[in-house]
């Protein structure tokens, strides 16, 4: 059973306008949740997190947004960009030995931003 | 961007051959993990490492093992390869001062198994 769901596969916007990504979590011990960006043949970049205390986190045209009495996460561009045509990866993590963290993925959305 | 690299990058293997990969850090992070990417699973742990000698399991361990003998390397082995662990392979590393629980990933090993 996936701890951490994303259930569009695939997401089409045009350039401008808002790209909305889902993710929804089912494991209450995640304390953060981030999200990556990836491209074809690269690792995932780091995009953006949230702490499980706080229900919103901007930087620049990305937001993320955390409700967690719905176990749920969502990723805003304003406005989408072609560049940000990628494959987006939600991530939840928690502890497992000391300091050392588990990230469980999501199965990705790939954005892809019409210009 | 961290400096990980991992080699590798790719590999064409027959099935019941050893296969290692490698994943080499400039960061001088404490914690370095492995994942493997599969199409609809994300990418999923491996294993992982806490300190030099110090690895333990992760989500999906069956038929791989690791070392790390100095901070800046951490090695995947394969011991006997077999198709299903055809996948794309990546490291990451995390616990720099100020430690969060953000990771950094390499650029990732493709590694097909025949």
């Amino acid at each position: 059973d996936q701890q951490v769901k994303q259930n569009s596969p695939s997401l089409s916007v045009q350039e401008g306008r808002i790209s909305i990504l889902n993710c929804d979590y089912t494991n209450s011990m995640f304390d953060y949740f981030l999200w990556y960006k990836k491209y074809p043949a690269e690792g995932p970049t780091f995009l953006i997190s949230i702490s499980s205390i706080k229900d919103k986190n901007e930087d620049g045209r990305f937001t993320v947004f955390l409700n967690k009495s719905a176990k749920h996460l969502s990723l805003h561009i304003v406005p989408s960009q072609p560049g940000d045509s990628a494959v987006y990866f939600c991530a939840a993590s928690a502890r497992i030995s000391g300091s050392a963290r588990q990230l469980t993925f999501g199965s990705g959305t790939q954005l892809t931003v019409l210009p | 961007d961290a400096g990980i690299t991992q080699s590798p990058r790719h590999k064409v293997t027959e099935t019941g051959t050893p296969v290692t990969l490698r994943c080499h850090q400039t960061e001088n992070h404490r914690y370095m993990y492995w994942y493997r990417q599969d199409p609809g699973h994300g990418l999923r742990l491996i294993h992982y490492s806490y300190g030099v000698k110090d690895t333990d399991k992760g989500e999906v361990s069956d038929g791989y093992s690791v070392s790390r003998s100095k901070t800046e390397d951490f090695l995947l082995t394969l011991e006997s390869a077999t198709s299903s662990q055809t996948s794309v392979y990546f490291c990451a590393i995390s616990g720099g001062s100020g430690a969060t629980a953000k990771q950094y990933f390499g650029p990732g090993t493709r590694l097909t198994v025949t």
